[in-house]
């Protein structure tokens, strides 16, 4: 069965300690994973996608790197307005590109 | 680049009136678009996956006649749904895929939130 994991379910840090989200995954075929930022009450917002074991992304204090069984998004000293909930989602590459998503990480970062 | 706006952005009714949500993809053409419901602290649940010109399709568990789903142009997709009930109460999210190199990466509309009364 496709499954997407995401640890720890929430995570509360203080502003400038850094730290790491975890999304495991167990599926039939990758074609893409994603990380997408969401603040209460509205849409995910797109912050990657990385396609193969070994890639890695950063933008701004966000770094996602992939392997072939998880993907792992790293917060260098964040801010309190890092404080989100950040899901991971895989499209599998079979038949009608399905895309799964994770649970969430919440972040919270106080300042 | 890669804009979805959705409207309404909230949405209050009585029970059993039909309401309809639409999505549009503002700067550019969205050959499959998807919807998805979110309860409060939970992940997103796909509803279904609709493309322009064709029915849509619907996950297991969802109720195609209770959510209709027209996707009648590449920038636009409305969710209709019918006679609304208490339980229907929650975060609708659209998305439209565009298709970057090798992944289709799905951007999304800010939500709709519907309270059924």
């Amino acid at each position: 069965e496709d499954q997407v994991t995401q640890s720890p379910e929430a995570l509360r840090l203080q502003e400038g300690e850094s730290s790491s989200l975890n999304c495991s995954y167990t599926v039939s075929g990758l074609r893409g994973l994603f990380w997408y930022r969401q603040d209460p009450g509205k849409g995910p917002e797109f912050l990657f996608t990385l396609y193969s074991a070994g890639e890695e992304k950063e933008k701004e204090r966000l770094k996602a790197t992939l392997t072939k069984k998880e993907s792992f998004l790293h917060i260098t000293a964040p801010k309190p307005e890092d404080s989100a909930t950040y899901l991971c989602a895989v499209q599998l590459n079979t038949g009608g590109f399905k895309t799964i998503f994770g649970a969430g990480t919440r972040l919270f970062v106080k300042a | 680049g890669a804009v979805v706006s959705q409207h309404p952005s909230r949405v209050i009714c009585k029970s059993g009136t039909s309401v309809k949500i639409e999505c549009r993809s503002l700067d550019f053409q969205a050959t499959t678009m998807f919807w998805y419901r979110q309860f409060p602290k939970q992940s997103l649940m796909l509803m279904a996956t609709s493309n322009e010109g064709s029915k849509a399709t619907y996950e297991q568990g969802v109720e195609k006649d209770k959510f209709l789903i027209n996707h009648a142009s590449l920038t636009l997709s409305t969710l209709t749904v019918t006679s609304a009930h208490p339980e229907d109460s929650s975060f609708y999210i659209c998305s439209a895929s565009l298709p970057s190199g090798l992944q289709d990466t799905q951007y999304f509309g800010p939500g709709t939130r519907l309270t059924v009364l």
